[in-house]
């Protein structure tokens, strides 16, 4: 039972336009995401994340969207650059229920931005 | 600046052997976590240790095994190792009392089995 889902196993853009990885959970119980992001050869990195008492956090190019009631969020890096390249994760947490903040990651976008 | 560090960034094995992963962190993390990273599978959790001699299984932990024994030190054990065995694996660590603010990653051990 995959409880976060990134049903977009890659995506390609040009350099300069907007990029949106799409990330989509079942469990209610989470109330925290994350989004890393992995080079080859690399572990992943932490990206940005956003609480489910907000519906949008922004960190310079990067903006995460939260929508609660379609269990969706969604990250858009504006503008995409070359070095952007790379498999981005998904990941979310409970804090009750007691999964003690367990993450749980999605399977993962390619994203490929091209010059 | 705060770390994850695998011992090892490569490494071929041949089938049947006994594998030791080994990662430590410097920030005093109570919790840490073993995860493998296939092509279109993402990331699977093996293991987790909550603390010092403490373990859990995670999602796969088949033809696995762990030992924390320091609380800086959390080890990865493939009994005999398997070509399906072969993977990325990663190894990464949390605060808890910050822990809801995610996770911090080694860089990560090419393992092949051959």
């Amino acid at each position: 039972d995959q409880q976060v889902k990134q049903n977009s196993p890659s995506l390609s853009v040009q350099e300069g336009r907007i990029s949106i990885l799409n990330c989509d959970y079942t469990n209610s119980m989470f109330d925290y995401f994350l989004w890393y992001k992995k080079y080859p050869a690399e572990g992943p990195t932490f990206l940005i994340s956003i609480s489910s008492i907000k519906d949008k956090n922004e960190d310079g190019r990067f903006t995460v969207f939260l929508n609660k009631s379609a269990k969706h969020l969604s990250l858009h890096i504006v503008p995409s650059q070359p070095g952007d390249s790379a498999v981005y994760f998904c990941a979310a947490s409970a804090s009750s229920g007691g999964s003690n903040y367990k993450l749980t990651f999605g399977k993962g976008t390619l994203l490929t931005v091209n010059p | 600046d705060v770390k994850v560090t695998q011992s090892s960034r490569y490494l071929v094995k041949r089938t049947g052997e006994k594998v030791f992963l080994e990662c430590v962190q410097d920030m005093d993390h109570e919790n840490m976590f073993w995860y493998r990273q296939d092509p279109g599978l993402g990331l699977r959790l093996i293991y987790f240790s909550y603390d010092v001699k403490m373990k859990e299984k995670g999602d796969i932990p088949e033809g696995y095994s762990v030992s924390r024994e320091k609380k800086e030190r959390f080890s990865l054990i493939l009994e005999s190792a398997s070509t399906n065995q072969t993977s990325m694996y990663l190894c990464a660590s949390r605060s808890l009392w910050t822990g809801r603010y995610g996770y911090t990653f080694g860089s990560g051990t090419r393992l092949t089995v051959v």
